[in-house]
């Protein structure tokens, strides 16, 4: 079965140090994985996807994620976090050859003055 | 620019009264969704429509009917909410490319007195 699991609930982090936000994958063929973000009260926003190329895809507001196949992973990082990045974060991918998002259970990080 | 618009932005409707939501977009995509989103949890699909081909989920209950009359809206229509469907309502809108990320609204939060 195809799923997206993020298994951290809950990421708290210093401002200014740098944040790991964790996804695995597992989709039949080629993988289409994206990073959302969504404020209170608010839709989802995209941040960044990795369909092929370079494994290391930047994306908005210094965000980045590194796609590893061995490990059918996909993390969302940063390198030094902000208090205003205190969100609710989601990783998705297509399902199959639909146009259907798989999602993560979303992980709420915190980040603390 | 907004580019997916949900209107209202809160909706109060009673216990069995028909609500209707509204979605439209400037991008002039062609794949339109509708999630239905309940505390911080992972946006479920509840439908989608590609072009005028109409993708209903299999637990979408048959309480949710939507419309899309041209390219640029789609309406969710809840023709007896329950206290159960209380949530928010996100539309969001593709290109109908899999590599393409997905637009998302700002959402509609559904109260159910």
């Amino acid at each position: 079965a195809q799923s997206v699991a993020q298994p951290e609930d809950q990421v708290n982090v210093a401002e200014g140090n740098p944040l790991t936000v964790k996804c695995t994958y597992s989709v039949s063929g080629n993988p289409y994985l994206f990073w959302y973000v969504q404020y209170p009260n608010r839709g989802l926003q995209f941040l960044l996807k990795y369909i092929t190329g370079d494994n290391l895809v930047k994306g908005s507001y210094g965000f980045e994620a590194e796609f590893n196949k061995s490990q059918t992973s996909f993390h969302l990082k940063k390198p030094s976090a902000l208090v205003s990045d205190s969100a609710l974060y989601f990783c998705a991918a297509y399902m199959d050859s639909s146009y259907k998002l798989i999602f993560g259970s979303g992980t709420r990080l915190l980040v603390r003055p | 620019d907004a580019m997916v618009i949900q209107n209202p932005r809160y909706q109060v409707t009673q216990f069995g009264k028909p609500v209707t939501l509204s979605c439209s977009q400037t991008l002039n995509h062609n794949v339109m969704y509708w999630y239905q989103q309940k505390s911080s949890q992972a946006p479920k699909l509840l439908f989608h429509y590609y072009d005028k081909d109409f993708n209903n989920e299999a637990d979408t209950p048959d309480n949710f009917q939507s419309r899309r009359p041209n390219t640029s809206f789609c309406f969710l229509d809840i023709r007896s909410p329950g206290l159960g469907d209380a949530a928010m309502y996100l539309c969001a809108t593709s290109r109908g490319d899999r590599g393409y990320e997905q637009y998302f609204g700002p959402g509609t939060r559904l109260t159910v007195t």
